[in-house]
């Protein structure tokens, strides 16, 4: 089983609906899930952060995060054309071990 | 708003060839990364760096990679030898704290291109 999972999609809606995208993992030492955003050939740019299980919101994001199913989630809520990106999770055990570990990423596209 | 910069954008080398990819993390960070993503793949970790040394790194970063903080601002990653299978976007990332590389931060990435 892979460490992460995550439905490559991709994933096309019409503008200002809601959005979810989610990712599964095998390894319960994870604690810290994260999500971030890329464009076309350019760096990943943080959006949520969130520590061990529970909600998260900032602005039209919320990251959710159930630890006991490994299941974490990012909606969006009314979606727009710029949102359209690869949105990829990624997840770290924390303590001496830093490194994250990174779903493949889903496309989304978000139609005027 | 502080961000990490990565210098080239774009390197071609031709196989066998040294690169050094640079990159300005933020200033007051403590932490430091180098990921690489291969077309169409995950982002994979290369290796973490604080205080001066290198605290993990993976498979991947055998005895070809070395990194190298020369100065108080920039840091780098040198492959010696490069290989066909070395193409590939390298981000450097850096975070203000250890403990999980959380709030990790990325910059726009070095397109290697290994010919």
């Amino acid at each position: 089983q892979k460490e992460v999972e995550q439905d490559p999609g991709p994933l096309s809606v019409p503008e200002g609906a809601i959005v979810s995208l989610n990712c599964t993992y095998s390894n319960s030492a994870f604690q810290y899930f994260m999500w971030y955003r890329q464009y076309s050939r350019k760096g990943p740019e943080l959006l949520m952060y969130t520590y061990s299980s529970g909600n998260k919101e900032d602005g039209r994001f919320t990251a959710q995060v159930d630890k006991s199913s490994k299941y974490i989630s990012l909606f969006i809520r009314d979606s727009q054309p710029s949102d359209s990106a690869t949105y990829l999770c990624a997840m770290s055990a924390g303590g001496n071990n830093r490194k994250l570990i990174w779903g493949l990423g889903t496309s989304l596209a978000v139609n005027p | 708003e502080p961000e990490v910069t990565q210098t080239p954008s774009h390197q071609v080398t031709q196989m066998g060839q040294e690169v050094i990819l640079r990159c300005v993390p933020i200033s007051n960070h403590l932490y430091f990364y180098w990921y690489r993503q291969i077309l169409g793949q995950k982002v994979e970790f290369l290796v973490s760096f604080y205080n001066n040394e290198i605290s993990e790194k993976s498979e991947i970063f055998d005895d070809q990679f070395s990194v190298e903080r020369p100065d108080g601002s920039n840091f780098t990653l040198k492959i010696r030898s490069t290989k066909l299978e070395d193409s590939a976007m390298y981000f450097c990332a850096s975070s203000e704290r250890g403990g999980s590389s959380t709030e990790a931060f990325f910059g726009q990435g070095t397109r290697l291109t290994v010919v």
